[in-house]
């Protein structure tokens, strides 16, 4: 009875691909994040979504494009793959946007880019 | 630009000793400041936090410590326990309670608690 859950685990993939990880949280929460950990381990925010409407956008590429389609989903979809893309994605939920310390995150996203 | 420091990547304890895990920042702006803890092939999970207001936040076996002068926090856990053994993010961020919410975190440290 997963909280927040993402798929797919683990994602290997050739350069120039385009690919996707999508994101649901059963927890009622209006507010969801895609966070990024790089091979220096430092977790960075890309996106949150509040009631399916953007609210940060940290410089990102355009090759990465988030998707609410609800406020329990939020995919990720990632054009024209780099090796610079390989990293492990975390998508999270919050109550709402001012209640970060209630981040729930999901198990991760293990992408690699050959 | 890292404003927020965990300059210890790892950490050894013994098993009913206490752990002490620290955390430095540099942007002043920040005034709440959080813990998450990490197993493997799990998502970080919230673990304590403060305000800038406090400058003690105890909840059991865990309590964090800040120090705003030298822009310094610190959790100390008590008596420390082998399934304590994780990655412990520190976190910061500039909007308590505000809108649109972003966290700060630190590079962790990994946390080996010995039987």
């Amino acid at each position: 009875d997963t909280a927040v859950s993402q798929t797919p685990k683990y994602l290997v993939t050739q350069m120039g691909n385009d690919k996707s990880i999508k994101c649901e949280q059963n927890l009622g929460h209006d507010t969801m994040y895609w966070y990024k950990q790089d091979s220096k381990k430092f977790l960075k925010i890309m996106f949150s979504y509040n009631n399916k409407e953007l609210i940060i956008n940290e410089t990102v590429p355009n090759r990465f494009s988030p998707k609410s389609p609800d406020k329990a989903h939020l995919n990720l979809h990632i054009n024209s793959l780099e090796l610079g893309d390989s990293a492990v994605y975390f998508c999270a939920s919050s109550q709402g946007p001012g209640d970060g310390e209630k981040l729930f995150f999901g198990s991760g996203t293990q992408l690699s880019v050959l | 630009d890292q404003q927020v420091k965990q300059n210890s990547p790892s950490l050894s304890v013994q098993e009913g000793r206490i752990s002490i895990l620290n955390c430095d920042y540099t942007n002043s702006m920040f005034d709440y400041f959080l813990w998450y803890k990490k197993y493997p092939a799990e998502g970080p999970t919230f673990l304590i936090s403060i305000s800038s207001i406090k400058d003690k936040n105890e909840d059991g076996r865990f309590t964090v410590f800040l120090n705003k002068s030298a822009k310094h926090l610190s959790l100390h856990i008590v008596p420390s326990q082998p399934g304590d053994s994780a990655v412990y993010f520190c976190a910061a961020s500039g909007n308590s309670g505000g809108s649109n919410y972003k966290l700060t975190f630190g590079k962790g440290t990994l946390l080996t608690v010995n039987p």
